[in-house]
């Protein structure tokens, strides 16, 4: 049992690449979570879907776009990469109101 | 606006010891909370949650309390074991989890 695993770990993009950030799970979570951590800033919730087929905006959505074509997959597209959003990024499932995260990728825009 | 706070940074430990971390939230709609532990490199797992019906929940050497009136609620671990050294970060659930910005504990020998 896999849970969540997100592609790649790691990322090098330059300024006004784009790329997608593969998410998929196999729980069957209806919920799932992208979330991007910058240093003292926590976790911030970029987008959500509550199922497949619905997507919402979450804190930071600017610069991200989301797709929910089924349950397991839920890929973060990054349009133009600038700078600021060089971070770590985090998928996550919910079930019993706990996440459930993958390992993180880290991207990294010069 | 950050409605989930976790005001410490970073706190250093002696292993044995009780380590206290605190976090303060702004909205009284908040109903459960969480606990989550991060190492570098790995995403956050769940450690310890509780519910606004009650004040205290504890699991092992963790234990979280919640004071409503003040908004308030801390997670004490005891005894603090080197293995405990992460960063911790509280959440609070609505429709979505709000993350305070962690807490980085150290627990040294």
């Amino acid at each position: 049992n896999a849970g969540v695993t997100q592609t790649p770990k790691f990322r090098i993009l330059k300024i006004g690449q784009s790329m997608t950030l593969q998410c998929t799970q196999d729980m069957n979570h209806n919920y799932m979570y992208w979330y991007r951590q910058d240093p003292g800033m926590g976790l911030k919730l970029i987008y959500y879907s509550v199922g497949a087929g619905i997507t919402d905006k979450g804190e930071v959505p600017n610069g991200y776009n989301v797709s929910r074509s089924t349950t397991e997959d839920f890929p973060l597209r990054l349009e133009l990469a600038a700078p600021s959003q060089t971070s770590v990024y985090f998928c996550a499932t919910l079930a019993a109101g706990e996440l459930f995260f993958g390992e993180g990728s880290r991207l990294t825009v010069l | 606006d950050q409605q989930v706070k976790q005001n410490s940074p970073s706190l250093s430990v002696q292993e044995g010891r009780i380590s206290i971390l605190n976090c303060d939230y702004t909205n009284s709609m908040f109903d459960y909370f969480l606990w989550y532990k991060k190492y570098p490199a790995e995403g956050p797992t769940f450690l310890i949650s509780i519910s606004s019906i009650k004040d205290k929940n504890e699991d092992g050497r963790f234990t979280v309390f919640l004071n409503k009136s003040a908004k308030h609620l801390s997670l004490h671990i005891v005894p603090s074991q080197p293995g405990d050294s992460a960063v911790y970060f509280c959440a609070a659930n609505t429709d979505k989890l709000i993350f305070g910005t962690g807490t980085r504990l150290q627990v040294f020998p």
